[in-house]
């Protein structure tokens, strides 16, 4: 099983909701990504877990917040998001915390309105 | 900070071979090289990786020079489902602390094929 599964496939939210983006991999990968891709521009890494803990973090809002509750699953809390969050959601996975092969899930597309 | 530069756009028609160009000046000495193809609304795929000199797989060839301060993806024979934008990374093979450099996507290119 190479494959990277991310729910929900869209969603729409309000700039007072609470929602979260999930995302699984079953290739006993260890680190584990967060990206956001707007619309023509490359993706941009949010956060990284090496090990089931908080090894990179951009410089991201506080409105996004990730959760790593076991080594193939990964969340990102979503609250108090503003229109310019909409974009594509990336998760990836990597054998390692390593510069290598990351295997790229099919993204959430969030909307904020 | 290794920086990439690569061309915003490339043409080219069915069954030719494309070859896209990396700068990368500031290349360090343990970085890798990686290219990476996405389509509209999904997520990239790794296509290959390299050090040095060529590295060739099933999909494509990764041609390094000495100085290795440019790579050159090569798509043999393309066809319409080529066309996508192609990204080149350069990091380390191992994150060390300094930084996300390799993670970093640059702007990309996107090649379109046409008949």
């Amino acid at each position: 099983d190479t494959e990277v599964t991310q729910t929900p496939k869209h969603l729409v939210m309000g700039m007072t909701n609470k929602k979260s983006l999930k995302c699984e991999q079953h290739m006993g990968h260890r680190a584990m990504y967060w990206y956001k891709q707007k619309a023509k521009k490359p993706p941009e890494l949010m956060f990284v877990y090496s090990y089931e803990k908080l090894s990179i973090n951009e410089s991201v809002p506080s409105r996004f917040s990730p959760e790593c509750p076991n080594s193939s699953l990964l969340n990102l809390h979503l609250h108090a998001l503003q229109p310019e969050d909409s974009a594509l959601y990336l998760c990836a996975s990597s054998h390692e915390l390593e510069v290598n092969e990351q295997y790229f899930g099919p993204g959430t597309r969030l909307t904020v309105t | 900070l290794a920086k990439t530069t690569q061309p915003i756009s490339m043409d080219s028609y069915e069954g030719q071979e494309v070859n896209i160009t990396c700068s990368h000046n500031n290349i360090a000495t343990n970085d890798y090289i990686t290219w990476y193809q996405q389509f509209p609304s999904q997520g990239p795929r790794f296509i290959i990786q390299g050090y040095k000199t060529k590295v060739t797989n099933e999909v494509a060839s990764l041609f390094i020079p000495a100085d290795r301060k440019s790579s050159t993806l090569s798509l043999p024979r393309v066809s319409l489902s080529d066309t996508a934008v192609y990204y080149c990374l350069v990091g380390d093979i191992m994150y060390s602390g300094g930084g996300a450099d390799g993670l970093t996507f640059g702007k990309g290119t996107h090649l379109i094929i046409q008949p």
